[in-house]
């Protein structure tokens, strides 16, 4: 199983905001960059965010990234039925000596 | 553009050996880092192994540590993993996948991924 440890779901209606938690530990997320991937269905990853907190190229800035400690969180404000998918946060895991992604949430739009 | 291309998915029995090969265009390969990443069906992303610009170090899970190697020919800007010993749960798709920029292990360019099937 997973060291990265995600919510398996969050809902929120159109136009709100959801926040997403990814929980680790001082070999991860507490001492390495954190990433951030949107995974729609059928699809390949896209990453949306970089080093903890920041937005690659063409990446809307309704997605945001922070991390504190040994934990961090994607929120997603204004939330679009486009939005449904699959997040999955990352990060290079020093005693495993390989990158580790979140166990995953699922995002639904009501 | 960027292009990652997978190619050698297919049905294996358990026991059994594939090659996988990702085929890299629209940037200087010799230069980035690359993963390879699966998805079992129905399930999470799972990283697989990470290869050096240049080969120099190669990293693993330990689900397949012994008996997956991660390779490269930066000549014909091709990335490689040879599967050895698969098992019913190496069942997946596999992606290839580029290293970022920002020494962060992320990666910013994926391919469509090729399905591999261990069954008997």
């Amino acid at each position: 199983q997973s060291v990265l440890t995600q919510p398996p779901s969050v809902s929120e209606a159109p136009r709100q905001r959801v926040t997403i938690s990814c929980s680790g530990s001082s070999s991860n997320i507490g001492n390495n960059a954190v990433n951030w991937y949107q995974q729609l269905p059928g699809k390949a990853p896209k990453l949306l965010i970089y080093y903890d907190d920041l937005l690659p190229s063409g990446v809307s800035d309704r997605f945001s990234g922070s991390k504190s400690g040994t934990s961090a969180s994607l929120a997603i404000s204004g939330l679009q039925s486009e939005d449904e998918a699959d997040y999955y946060c990352a990060a290079w895991d020093d005693s495993l000596n390989g990158y580790v992604f979140g166990t995953g949430t699922k995002v639904t739009v009501l | 553009q960027v292009q990652l291309v997978e190619s050698g998915g297919g049905v294996v029995q358990p026991g059994g050996s594939l090659r996988l090969s990702c085929a890299a265009s629209g940037f200087t390969f010799s230069s980035y880092g690359m993963h390879w990443v699966r998805q079992a069906p129905g399930k999470g992303l799972e990283w697989v192994a990470f290869i050096r610009y240049d080969g120099s170090n190669k990293y693993y899970a330990d689900s397949v540590k012994g008996r997956f190697t991660i390779s490269r020919d930066n000549s014909k800007n091709t990335l490689y993993l040879q599967m050895n010993s698969l098992r019913a749960e190496d069942t997946a798709v596999y992606y290839c996948a580029k290293d970022t920029d920002y020494g962060d292990y992320g990666s910013d360019y994926w391919g469509q991924g090729t399905l591999v099937t261990v069954s008997s």
